[in-house]
Parts: C-alpha cells; structure tokens; sequence
C-alpha cells in the first residue's frame, strides 16, 4: 500500500524566511509525485509533477525536488501570500492507474 | 474556461435524506474523479470514471454512496440515506489525460445533522 507522511504538519515563517517542507513516501514503483498547493474553502490547485528521481522544477519562489525516498518543497523568500496548505501525492505503477495517494499536508503560515 | 464546477458549495441536512453532489468538469477532459477531504482522514478518492465509464470504485464507503456520469459534462454523487459520518468536503475533479495533473472544483462541504 503506497503510503505519503508530511512533515512539519504546520509551519509558521517570517517574510523572507526560507524553509523546506519534507513528503516522505512508500510506493512500489513511482509512477509520479505531485505538489499541490490548497487556499482555504477552494479545492487544490497543481504546483509541479516530479518523475524520477534527481529531477527539480521551480515555480517563482517554489522549488521541488524528489529523491528515491523523499521529496522536498523548498520556498525561498516567502512572501504572506504563499500562505497554504501543501499537499504531496504519489501515484503507483501498481493498482489503478489514476490512483493518487495525498499526504494530510503541511500548513504554511507567513507572517508580514 | 470556468474550470470545474461543483454544486452546491454548502448543503445542510438531516440524518437520512439522500444528498445529490453534481460536478460539471472541463470540455475535452476524459478523466472526472470523486474525492472527499476530512481532517482524519485528509483526501480519499471515492470513485473516478474516463469517457463517462467508472473505472475505479474501490474508494466509495458503502452501498449507500453511487455516482453517475450520465455525459461528458455532468456527474453526481449521491448519498442515501446519509448519516453524520459522511460530513466532510467532496471535491470533483478533471484531468484531460492517464498521467495528467487534476484540476479540482472549489468543492461541496457537507454537513450531516
């Protein structure tokens, strides 16, 4: 069973305060990883896709990387409208193949 | 594009009334996905279908949930009877391809009394 665990649950930065959040995964073969990022009362909204690992895609003050075992979303210089929650999910070779296993999230606060 | 549409946005009701979720997607999308985010449990996907056929129902709770996506523009969710446990958000989702990223709807918060 493929098995997403995010840390830290909640996050609480400084403007300009650079930080990393972790998404640890379980899966018998990688199909892919996403990132997405969720606003209050809407539904989630894609950041990145990440498919092998070594691979980095960067978004504005966003950059995701993916080992085997873990993934990182790195925000360098936060700005209070980066606050959200962030979702990590990986979807398996194995079972159905639209299957996506989220993580609970990491709750990022930015402070002015 | 509108992106997806879900309605309602809120729906209150009683310990066993039927409950109908509609989800209209994105034109052109072949992929439409049920989910429903707790604060146990986070997001769990019920059930998703492609070209209007469901594929994957492993998700769905019990026998007293069902979806049905009658056309490519239209699928609901329905609930009955429903009970507390089902309070929660379901978000509808739409991805145009197998490997795609989704593109969800803002989302129904459900509130089972």
């Amino acid at each position: 069973e493929d098995q997403v665990t995010q840390s830290p649950e909640a996050l609480r930065l400084q403007e300009g305060e650079s930080s990393s959040l972790n998404c640890s995964y379980t899966v018998s073969g990688l199909r892919g990883l996403f990132w997405y990022r969720q606003d209050p009362g809407k539904g989630p909204e894609f950041l990145f896709t990440l498919y092998s690992a070594g691979e980095e895609k960067e978004k504005e003050r966003l950059k995701a990387t993916l080992t085997k075992k873990e993934s990182f979303l790195h925000i360098t210089a936060p700005k209070p409208e980066d606050s959200a929650t962030y979702l990590c999910a990986v979807q398996g070779i194995f079972g159905s193949a639209r299957q996506l296993t989220f993580g609970s999230g990491t709750q990022l606060t930015v402070l002015p | 594009d509108a992106g997806v549409i879900q309605s309602p946005r809120h729906e209150v009701t009683e310990m066993g009334q039927e409950v109908t979720l509609r989800c209209k997607p994105i034109s052109g999308h072949d992929y439409l996905f049920w989910y429903r985010q707790t604060m146990m449990r986070g997001l769990e996907l019920l059930i998703y279908f492609n070209n209007n056929v469901p594929i994957d129902d492993s998700g769905m709770p019990e026998d007293r949930f069902s979806a049905k996506m009658p056309n490519a523009s239209f699928s609901t969710l329905k609930i009955q009877p429903s009970e507390p446990r089902d309070s929660a958000v379901y978000f509808c989702a739409s991805s145009p391809g197998q490997r795609e990223k989704l593109f969800f709807g803002s989302g129904t918060q459900l509130s089972v009394l």
